[in-house]
């Protein structure tokens, strides 16, 4: 079946530092792979997403590269803010599951002047 | 106003008590879902619904009713609550015309609290 694997939080930052959320997944066929944003007291929000190998997702300074070699989708920022403090999850939607969308588990972020 | 709005946004209750959780959206999408997160277990889908008359089960579904009332309302029941089932709970709806690859809307969730 299909799995996505984050790296454990909490991850703490001091602002203007780079920032790595390594995420792996198994699944078959051709996934789609997502970046979700989850701030203080409010649902889920997509970040960013890739749907094919090669691509690159990018939103408010984030990127994600969908790496099918290494069936991986890390997130990273070049300089996190305060403002970045959040829940962030790795997701995936395989063919034929029709938006049903497998997370991980989380990694939360905590940025620090 | 939220596209995707949950009520209640808070419920502490009893075991044993029935529990209604209710989502409505003004996104006029066909598909929407209800998802369950627990600390360090992420997001697990609970059910789901393609239209007015498709409903299927997540894959944690035990314990658990939904009825969609029309394509903007999708309510979750507990029939009778157990400890187990405090979580905050997620209402989402998607757009299969969009992109086609699951961009997921969620609302604000509701938590729930079975003492």
């Amino acid at each position: 079946g299909n799995s996505v694997t984050q790296m454990e939080g909490p991850v703490t930052l001091s602002e203007e530092a780079f920032l790595t959320i390594n995420c792996t997944y198994t699944a078959t066929g051709y996934p789609s792979l997502f970046w979700y944003v989850q701030y203080p007291g409010e649902g889920l929000q997509l970040l960013l997403k890739a749907t094919k190998a090669d691509d690159k997702g990018s939103n408010k300074g984030f990127e994600a590269t969908y790496r099918k070699e290494t069936t991986s989708f890390h997130l990273e920022k070049g300089s996190v803010q305060v403002s970045d403090s959040a829940v962030y999850f790795c997701a995936l939607s395989s063919s034929g599951t029709a938006s049903k969308l497998t997370f991980g588990t989380g990694t939360r972020l905590q940025v620090t002047l | 106003d939220a596209d995707v709005t949950q009520t209640p946004r808070n419920r502490i209750t009893k075991t044993g008590k029935r529990i209604m959780l209710e989502c409505s959206q003004t996104k006029g999408h066909d598909r929407m879902y209800w998802y369950r997160q627990d600390p360090g277990l992420g997001l697990r889908l609970i059910y789901y619904s393609f239209d007015v008359k498709d409903i299927n089960k997540g894959e944690i579904s035990d314990g658990y009713s939904v009825s969609r009332q029309a394509q903007a309302k999708f309510s979750l029941s507990l029939e009778s609550a157990i400890p187990n089932q405090t979580a905050l709970y997620f209402c989402a709806t998607s757009d299969p015309r969009t992109g086609g690859s699951g961009e997921l809307f969620f609302g604000e969730g509701s938590r729930l609290t079975v003492l």
